[in-house]
């Protein structure tokens, strides 16, 4: 019965691959996020959806790329890997901005 | 964009102490919001305040919305050692669509 839940929880891969991460939520919420968290532990928006359609995008690189099949999921595909998108990437949901529920983060490293 | 700051950096106190860490923006924030991140989760919100002067407390924890509406703190009572962590403030924007989240304050408890 987990709220939010994130798929895998570590993740090694090396520089110039590409690699999915997956996001699902059970609490029927409208609005789904990600977030990046780097090793000084500095949270940032990457992306926002609310009902499939993408509402923020805070000047990410067009490597990574979110997709929304339904409301319930939010994924993030990131292509030609880097050293520097090493980092914890956290999803979220909420049905208004104030109340957000975090997934618990999938450590990325990148060799 | 905005941007929030949050001091101490980091703070290792003595079981039973009392502890303050605030939060301060050079703008205007109509909501605060503090969560707390324990190792290895995501962040989970303690509480939020929606009103300048606004003071809020949940359990141990105080946290008041400075009149200004450009700060805010929290305050633990009696800490313990469950509430090591880091705690951070956020601030949601103008849009009201996002939030910003201030850099974190480690919190580290000795028995």
């Amino acid at each position: 019965d987990t709220a939010v839940s994130q798929t895998p929880k570590y993740l090694v891969t090396q520089m110039g691959n590409d690699k999915s991460i997956k996001c699902e939520q059970n609490l029927g919420h409208d609005t789904m996020y990600w977030y990046k968290q780097d090793s000084k532990k500095f949270l940032k928006i990457m992306f926002s959806y609310n009902n499939k359609e993408l509402i923020i995008n805070e000047t990410v690189p067009n490597r990574f790329s979110p997709k929304s099949p339904d409301k319930a999921h939010l994924n993030l595909h990131i292509n030609s890997l880097e050293l520097g998108d090493s980092a914890v990437y956290f999803c979220a949901s909420s049905q208004e901005v104030n109340t957000q529920y975090f997934g618990p983060g999938t450590r990325l490293t990148v060799l | 964009g905005q941007q929030l700051n949050q001091s101490p950096q980091s703070m290792f106190i003595q079981e039973g102490e009392d502890v303050s860490m605030n939060c301060t923006s050079s703008s205007i924030f109509n909501t605060w919001l503090w969560y707390k991140q324990d190792p290895g989760e995501g962040p989970v919100l303690l509480i939020a305040l929606y009103k300048a002067g606004e003071l809020t407390s949940n359990g141990r924890l105080t946290a008041q919305f400075g009149i200004t509406r450009k700060d805010s703190f929290l305050n633990i009572s009696a800490s313990i050692p469950s509430d090591v962590g880091i705690y951070f403030c956020a601030g949601i924007n103008n849009a009201g669509n996002m939030l910003t989240f201030g850099g974190g304050t480690r919190l580290m408890v000795k028995p």
